[in-house]
Order: structure tokens, then sequence, then C-alpha cells
């Protein structure tokens, strides 16, 4: 079983400042889900993206799904100390177990 | 709460002993998925169950197993337990088979090999 890499890995910023991730996939993806892994706690859902080109924004994370769906962005505007944890994509190739590599966001107050 | 119940949290045991995790989905929830995160690690998916039935397998050694039973409860069964098994042992539920229900993860159990 494959993962799909995230980028970056680890990501530092100072609080205020944007994040972002990405997810690429060699393949053409049916959907992608977005979750969200708080340190010492379980991932939790944030979002599914199906179609091509759809954007979705819950306050201030944005989540992007390329034209042609093989690639996805998690986009968090002015960060909090809350926003700290790890982020995963989800990319389903008719096969959504196999979470992406994960990028772990440390906010600096 | 994400209704997902895993027991026990935490478990400690020692090389080649046999563990059993256990996992009770969300209420309605027909599938059930378990997955392996070592220390500062990703997500490693081991295998999938849909209302009883295998569906899938990731990367799970041939020294575990697991099964859902009829009431759709999990267990995953490790044996010949190594140093390298000690991680964090997450189970998750869906609605459906998989490729279109949102994940909901357990708080997971932590087993420690010494």
């Amino acid at each position: 079983g494959q993962q799909v890499m995230q980028i970056p890995q680890y990501q530092h910023v100072q609080e205020g400042e944007d994040f972002t991730t990405y997810c690429n996939s060699s393949t053409t993806l049916s959907n992608i889900q977005w979750y969200k892994q708080r340190p010492g706690g379980h991932p939790v859902f944030l979002i599914q993206l199906v179609k091509s080109g759809e954007v979705k924004k819950q306050k201030r994370l944005t989540f992007q799904f390329g034209e042609a769906k093989k690639n996805s962005s998690l986009h968090i505007t002015a960060t909090q100390t809350t926003d700290v944890g790890t982020y995963f994509c989800n990319p389903n190739t008719g096969n959504q177990f196999y979470f992406g590599t994960g990028t772990s966001l440390t906010v600096i107050p | 709460d994400s209704g997902v119940t895993q027991t026990p949290k935490h478990l400690i045991t020692a090389t080649g002993q046999r563990v059993t995790l256990r996992c009770s989905p969300r209420s309605g929830d027909l599938s059930v998925y378990w997955y392996q995160q070592s220390l500062d690690q990703g997500l490693q998916f081991l295998i999938h169950y849909y209302n009883g039935e295998e569906r899938a397998k990731g990367n799970i050694l041939e020294r575990f197993s697991a099964q859902q039973f009829p009431d759709l409860h999990s267990e995953l069964n490790l044996s010949s337990l190594e140093l390298g098994d000690s991680a964090l042992y997450f189970c998750a539920s869906s609605v459906g088979q998989g490729n279109d229900s949102p994940l909901h993860f357990g708080n997971g159990t932590r087993l420690t090999v010494t």
C-alpha cells in the first residue's frame, strides 16, 4: 500500500501567518477528504471535496480540489494556536483507506 | 465524542506476547477500519471490514489478524509481539463501504511492547 505525499511534512508559523498544505496524487481521484489530528488526539473529519475545481470554506480554512482532481490543498488564514496539529488528506482512488503522509503544523504564539 | 469506542486505552506487554484490541463502531456504521500510528508517523492502513466481511487489506503483518462480529464490533489480534509493534492503534468506522463516507475515529489504544 502506498501513501500520497503531502508537503510540507512540517511547518512552523508565527501566530497570524497563513499556512498551506498540499496533497498530490499521481492518479485521478473520485474525491478527497481532509482530517485534523490534534496532539495526543485522534483524526477528526474536516471536509470532503468531490467536484473538479471545488472550493469550500470553513471559517479561516479554505479547501481546494484541483481541476484535474489529482491535487488538493488546505489553506489556513491567520493561524491561531488552536490550529496546531497534523493535517491529513485522504485521497480516494476507489480505495479510500490510504491517508496522506500528513503535515504537522506548529503555531508559535 | 466520535461515538467509536476502543478498549483498552493503554496496553503494556512483553515481546512474544499476544494481545487483543477491541472496537465498537458508531451506531449505524457498518464499516470498521484499523490503522497503526507509530510515534510521529502517519496513519498506516491495516484492514477494512464491512458488515462482517473483510473488504480490504493494507500493510497488515501476518502476525496480525482481525475480525468483525455479527454485532459489528471488531477485534484486532496482535501476536508474537515485537518492540516495533509499539504504536497507537486506531479504529475508525463509517456508514458505507468506504468510498465517500467520512471516517469516525476512536481515541485509540496505545500499545507498548517491552
